[in-house]
């Protein structure tokens, strides 16, 4: 069966720091894979997916950038945190052309 | 963009029904879902009806896709304390299969 790691759970960085958030996917060759955050008390906004390794798209101009070194495997990172980048990050995986996207358990991070 | 749009809480007792409403803009979703989070967690789909179809039941869950209105709901029947979560609407349009739009979630509060 198929499953997803987020690590880690919660983070506390200071304003100015490096950022690198991993996901993660077992038991599934190729899935798109993707990062949302889900800022409180607001849906989940789409920051970047991916097709296949080295493959990027960005949804939104922001602070962050992410990369997919191998077919499962995913990161979040940045080389600054703003206090705006807090919020709830979830990483999610899809088989192309099949129907639901599978979450992992988020990681919270605050920005201080 | 196109945008997903739900009610932000809902009340109600156990025991009795609840309906979660949403509406959305994109008329050539494809997908549309119902996804649960429970505190501190990701997301957990719980169900989801392909555009073609009016009405889904899953044992408590009724999906009903009124797609001329564009409008969703979810059902939950015999409410339980352990139904409390927000609940998110979703849906995937053809303009962009590899995004997953979400509305911002019904904090779903039940009741002894």
């Amino acid at each position: 069966s198929q499953t997803i790691h987020q690590w880690p759970a919660t983070l506390v960085q200071p304003v100015g720091s490096p950022l690198s958030l991993e996901c993660t996917v077992e038991g599934t060759s190729n899935p798109n894979l993707y990062w949302y955050r889900q800022a409180a008390g607001r849906g989940l906004q789409l920051l970047f997916y991916s097709v296949g390794i080295g493959q990027i798209s960005s949804e939104v101009p922001q602070n962050l950038s992410a990369s997919r070194p191998q077919d499962r495997q995913f990161i979040l990172s940045s080389k600054k945190l703003l206090l705006s980048d807090s919020g709830f990050y979830l990483c999610a995986w899809s088989v192309a052309a099949t129907t639901e996207a599978f979450f992992g358990q988020g990681t919270r991070l605050t920005v201080v | 963009g196109e945008d997903v749009e739900q009610s932000l809480f809902l009340s109600v007792r156990e025991g009795d029904s609840s309906v979660i409403n949403c509406t959305y803009t994109d008329s050539s979703s494809t997908y549309l879902y119902w996804y649960k989070q429970e505190p501190g967690a990701g997301l957990q789909l719980l169900t989801y009806i392909f555009s073609n179809m009016d009405m889904k039941q899953d044992q408590r869950l009724t999906v009903l896709l009124n797609k001329k209105d564009k409008h969703l709901s979810l059902r939950i029947a015999d409410t339980q304390t352990g139904d409390s979560a927000i609940y998110f609407c979703a849906e995937r349009g053809t303009y962009n299969n590899n995004d997953m739009r979400f509305g911002a979630g019904t904090r779903l509060t039940v009741k002894p």
